[in-house]
Order: C-alpha cells, then sequence, then structure tokens
C-alpha cells in the first residue's frame, strides 16, 4: 500500500518570504504521479501543482514549485512570495494508474499554512 | 470551469437515520468518488465508481453505500448514521487516465448526533 506523509501539521510565514512544505511517500511504483492540493478556508480543493514521476524536472507553477527526489520519495512544495491568499490546507497526494483507468489517489494529512501580514 | 457540486453543505442527523449525500458535476467525467475528510487523517477514500451504475469499494467503506444511476450523479448513502460517521465528506471527479486530475466539491459537513 501507498503511504503520504506530511511532518509538519502547522506553518506560518511572513506575507513576501519563502516557505517549504516537506512530504514524503512510500511505494514500490515505478511509475506514479505526485500533486500537491490546496484548500482554502472555502473548503473547496484545487490543484496546486503536478509532477510526473518519470520526469526528472521539477514542475513549476508561476509562484510554487516543487522539489521532487525520486529516489528519496520525497517531494516538498516551496511557495515563494508568500501571499494572504495563500492561507490554506495544503495536501500532499500520490496517485497511480489503477484498474478501469481508475486514479487512485493517496493524500497526507496535511499541513495547515497561515501567512501572516 | 469543472463544477461539481455538493447539494448539502451543513448537516445535522440523529444516530440511526438513514443519510443520502448528493454530488453532481457537469463535465462529463467518468470516474466520481467520495472521500472523508478528518483531522490529522487527510483524506480517505470511502467508494468510487468509473461507470453508471459500477462501483468499487475505497479504503473505508464499511457503513456506506453508493449509487450511480447517471453519469453526472454519485449519491453516497449511510444507511444508519452513527456518531463515528461525523465528518467531512468530499465529493470528486475526474476523467479517466492518468493525464487528468480529480476535481472537488466544496464538500459536506455532516454532524451525527
Amino acid at each position: 500500500a501507498q503511504t503520504v506523509t506530511q511532518s509538519q501539521p502547522e506553518m506560518s510565514v511572513q506575507e513576501a518570504e519563502t516557505v517549504t512544505l516537506s512530504c514524503t511517500y512510500d511505494t514500490s511504483e515505478n511509475n506514479y504521479y505526485l500533486f500537491w492540493y490546496k484548500q482554502p478556508p472555502s473548503r473547496q480543493m484545487i490543484l496546486v501543482i503536478r509532477q510526473e514521476a518519470y520526469k526528472q524536472q521539477n514542475a513549476t507553477e508561476n509562484r510554487f514549485s516543487v522539489n521532487f527526489q525520486k529516489a528519496a520519495k520525497s517531494f516538498s512544495l516551496k511557495i515563494s512570495d508568500s501571499q494572504l491568499g495563500d492561507t490554506a490546507m495544503y495536501f500532499c497526494a500520490f496517485m497511480k494508474h489503477g484498474l478501469y483507468n481508475f486514479n487512485k489517489f493517496y493524500f497526507g494529512s496535511g499541513t495547515k499554512l497561515n501567512v501572516k501580514p | 470551469d469543472v463544477k461539481v457540486t455538493q447539494s448539502s453543505r451543513y448537516l445535522v442527523k440523529r444516530t440511526g437515520e438513514k443519510v443520502f449525500l448528493e454530488c453532481v458535476q457537469d463535465m462529463d467525467h467518468e470516474n466520481m468518488f467520495w472521500y472523508r475528510q478528518d483531522p490529522g487523517l487527510g483524506l480517505r477514500l470511502i467508494y468510487f465508481s468509473y461507470d453508471v451504475k459500477m462501483k468499487e469499494k475505497g479504503d473505508i467503506p464499511e457503513g456506506y453505500s453508493v449509487s450511480r444511476e447517471k453519469k453526472e450523479r454519485f449519491s453516497l448513502i449511510l444507511e444508519s448514521a452513527s456518531t463515528n460517521q461525523t465528518s467531512m465528506y468530499l465529493c470528486a471527479s475526474s476523467f479517466r487516465g492518468p493525464e487528468y486530475t480529480i476535481y472537488f466539491g466544496e464538500g459536506s459537513w455532516l454532524t451525527v448526533v
């Protein structure tokens, strides 16, 4: 079974600074996908960034980037120039492609990020 | 924009009641999911469906059932609600294939008293 571990239940960062959220996972699969999802206080979960395991290059989306270390099974999220709107719960997720083209997602327990003015 | 709509945001039910949570998506997604979200545990998959009338158990199906009579609608049923089912329930949907991501509804807060 796959497990996803987020060891930081809560973090704080000053506006405009950089913060890194940690995520490790355990799998015997070779082909998989990793995600960071954001859940703001309004509760709708949205995709922040996605990484295919077969790609060595780290994914970036504007102020969000990842540090993907496949051998170490580590997938951290870096948020640069933090904004108040980044305040949310962040979930790391692992996905493997399964039967019936069903994509089974495994989620970490989440990191609550508070961006302070 | 993809829209996944959960009909009830907040519900309070009594122990033993039958509870229906409804979810509708407007993007013709084949896959639909029900997750349960609890503090410190993240999201756990209850059931999923990959086609109309097709369903598969997730990681925590006990005490739940589902129904998918139409492609756009996926219902979660608590046959006899219990207090340990007090939680946030998230519906999600996606296209088939690993290149597609998953979209979530806003969630349904269920309190069983």
